[in-house]
């Protein structure tokens, strides 16, 4: 099967500091990964598409500044929300496709963000 | 934009029974793909199963499958044989493939489904 790692799976940090949440494929290549946000017992929203090697493509409403994507190898994506805010607290999924042909999409477990 | 509207918070039903959720959604598009997806407690995304808007043919997995109504733009999900491990938030969710390309997904507000013992 096609495995997608996050790390941390929760992390608590100040108010004003970064935090960086990474997103691996453990056993396959992904060209393209999505960042997702959900809020207590609401549905998923995409936040971005990262695609390796180039800039991600953020949805309309979503900070670019403040949710910074890199993806700068086949096996590894990483979000680090900059000067945190309490309203940056939410639960955040990555999920990986082998490529942009390919439809289904792995999840990670998620990463639990508490700014305090 | 897409929208995907799931119009029922949560469902109840006794263990064995059949359970349908429903699902809308709303597109301009005609090459999509329509999935439903289960978020236990876990909070790990399972697929459950998916549907490939040109194929007319219901897709199955298992006891799961779906009703696509492609004209009234609606994809249902069965459950059939209902197990206490089914109990977990449903998300149906859409996804275009453009350009030979596959986007995001846009997912649903979800449902809560309980199997009761």
């Amino acid at each position: 099967g096609a495995v997608v790692s996050q790390h941390p799976s929760w992390v608590i940090c100040k108010s004003g500091t970064s935090v960086k949440i990474e997103c691996r494929s453990l056993d396959f290549q992904a060209t393209t990964m999505f960042w997702y946000r959900q809020f207590p017992k609401q549905s998923l929203m995409l936040m971005a598409t990262s695609n390796e090697g180039s800039k991600a493509t953020y949805e309309q409403g979503v900070e670019k500044d403040k949710f910074l994507i890199n993806h700068a190898s086949l096996t590894l994506s990483t979000l680090t929300v900059t000067s945190a805010h309490p309203e940056d607290s939410s639960f955040y999924i990555c999920s990986a496709r082998k490529d942009r042909a390919n439809t289904e999409a792995f999840f990670g477990q998620g990463t639990r963000l508490t700014v305090v | 934009a897409q929208t995907v509207t799931q119009s029922q918070p949560e469902m109840s039903v006794q263990e064995a029974e059949t359970v349908t959720l429903s699902c809308t959604y709303d597109t301009s598009e005609n090459n999509y793909y329509l999935f439903w997806y289960k978020q236990p407690p876990s909070r790990q995304m399972i697929l459950v199963i998916r549907q490939e808007a040109y194929k007319q043919q219901n897709a199955t997995e298992n006891r799961f499958s779906v009703n696509f109504q492609k004209a009234a733009k609606s994809f249902s999900l069965k459950i059939s044989d209902s197990q206490l491990g089914d109990t977990a938030m449903y998300f149906c969710a859409f996804m275009n493939f453009l350009g030979g390309g596959a986007d995001g997904l846009t997912f649903g507000k979800g449902t809560h489904l309980i199997i009761q013992p």
